[in-house]
């Protein structure tokens, strides 16, 4: 059965630092989502991208934030500078197109994210 | 008025019994409401999602009960198994036909002892 993936599982880094989530949609999808959530509360929409372009983002998706789909497979979130705050669980999502299909969205396994 | 709002926040059932956990909206533009079961460091998993054009939708052991009016959508998971013991998120979306974001519920942790 076709599956989200994402890595790195386990992101350690220091303030300051940039990372890069990296995560691999569903083939056929065409929406890509990214959600967090930090230990504990309740999934956080960031961002949905849909024609290689963002569609809708929410108040967290700040300047610091950037994603991209270098290729045909791949789905990334960059953070420029971390902050200790954005140390939360990311989970990467895709859903498809046609009739019922286009809100079920599939979560990848997610990657937490430390900031020292 | 984009939230949705899940009770209750922790939930602890006997093996065969009933779990009942319900969630409100107060959007009426909200077209499609999904449930997710998530187990501790795994990502949510699409359980059962219902549109607003129907009351009640059944799969397996998993029942969502819709009250349009009440904006109110309640899970029903029958015969409760201690594998059901996960976290569950209610979630709502808008613009179903354009990959709406997912506004989810609060979660409750469902415990089912043996």
């Amino acid at each position: 059965e076709p599956e989200v993936t994402q890595t790195p599982s386990h992101q350690v880094t220091q303030m300051g630092q940039e990372v890069i989530l990296r995560c691999v949609p569903i083939s056929n999808h065409l929406y890509f989502y990214w959600y967090r959530q930090i230990l504990g509360q309740k999934v956080e929409f960031l961002v949905s991208f849909y024609n290689n372009e963002i569609s809708e983002k929410s108040e967290i998706f700040d300047d610091q934030f950037s994603v991209e789909r270098p290729d045909g497979s791949n789905f990334t979130l960059k953070i420029r500078s971390t902050k200790l705050e954005d140390s939360a669980m990311y989970f990467c999502a895709s859903s498809g197109a046609g009739a019922y299909s286009y809100n079920e969205q599939f979560f990848g396994p997610g990657t937490r994210l430390t900031v020292l | 008025q984009q939230q949705v709002k899940q009770s209750p926040q922790s939930l602890i059932v006997q093996k065969g019994g009933i779990s009942i956990i319900n969630c409100a909206y107060e959007n009426t533009a909200f077209d499609y409401f999904p449930w997710y079961q998530q187990f501790p460091g795994k990502g949510p998993a699409l359980l059962i999602a219902i549109r607003p054009d129907v009351s009640e939708k059944k799969e397996g052991r998993f029942t969502i009960s819709f009250n349009k009016s009440a904006k109110q959508f309640s899970l029903h998971i029958m015969d409760s198994q201690p594998g059901d013991s996960a976290t569950y998120f209610c979630a709502a979306s808008m613009r179903a036909n354009q990959g709406g974001k997912l506004i989810f519920g609060q979660g409750t942790e469902l415990s089912v002892k043996p």
